[in-house]
């Protein structure tokens, strides 16, 4: 069955901390994992989007895939109050559909 | 930068009613995208566009459900005879191909009365 489980959290850290957020997958067929932001009311926002196994650094954010363990991680570095929102781990096989699994999602509060 | 735009942002209709939820996806995209966020859930996909038909559906889009590109820019999803329980965010994404990420617009907010 094709599942992403993201623990929903919440997770409430000071401005600066490092963040760590994990999503495990059960499906091997996935390629590709992404991670969005989600405010209030509003569309997923892309934040990373990553193929395969390894590490993917962008600015204060770093996407980590193991396939091995089926385990994606996003970590956030030096957090600010603008980080506070809802993150969404997704995933796709990318072979007979192109259909997102995503995660419930876990909602960051970070305090100033 | 492009986005994917929506409207309405949040459309009220009474239970039976048919609803049309409108989408322009990013210009250069080829493929699009229904989900669907009941409040408090997961994004659920709803169904996937290509070359002008279906690529894929989930069990959610019945027969009550419909896709439509009707010119080169709208993406429109069609509700037939809605129900109480299709009250969610309706999200509409676009991208170039399937080696690259979906895009989602900042939805539309059904409510069925």
């Amino acid at each position: 069955q094709k599942e992403v489980e993201q623990d929903p959290g919440p997770l409430s850290v000071p401005e600066g901390a490092i963040v760590s957020l994990n999503c495990t997958y059960s499906n091997s067929a996935f390629q590709y994992f992404m991670w969005y932001r989600q405010y209030s009311r509003k569309g997923p926002e892309l934040l990373m989007y990553t193929y395969s196994s390894g590490n993917k650094e962008d600015g204060r954010f770093t996407a980590q895939v193991d396939k091995s363990s089926k385990y994606i991680s996003l970590f956030i570095r030096d957090s600010q109050p603008s980080d506070s929102a809802t993150y969404l781990c997704a995933a796709e096989d990318n072979q007979a559909g192109t259909a997102l699994i995503f995660g419930k999602g876990t909602t960051l509060s970070v305090s100033s | 930068e492009p986005e994917v735009t929506q409207t309405p942002s949040h459309q009220v209709t009474q239970m039976g009613q048919e609803v049309i939820l409108r989408c322009v996806p990013i210009s250069n995209h080829l493929y699009f995208y229904w989900y669907r966020q009941i409040l408090g859930q997961k994004v659920e996909f709803l169904v996937s566009f290509y070359n002008n038909e279906i690529s894929e559906k989930s069990e959610i889009f019945d027969d009550q459900f419909s896709v439509e590109r009707p010119d080169g820019s709208n993406f429109t999803l069609k509700i037939r005879s809605t129900k109480l329980e299709d009250s969610a965010m309706y999200f509409c994404a676009s991208r170039t191909d399937s080696n690259q990420p979906q895009h989602f617009g900042d939805g539309t907010r059904l409510s069925i009365l």
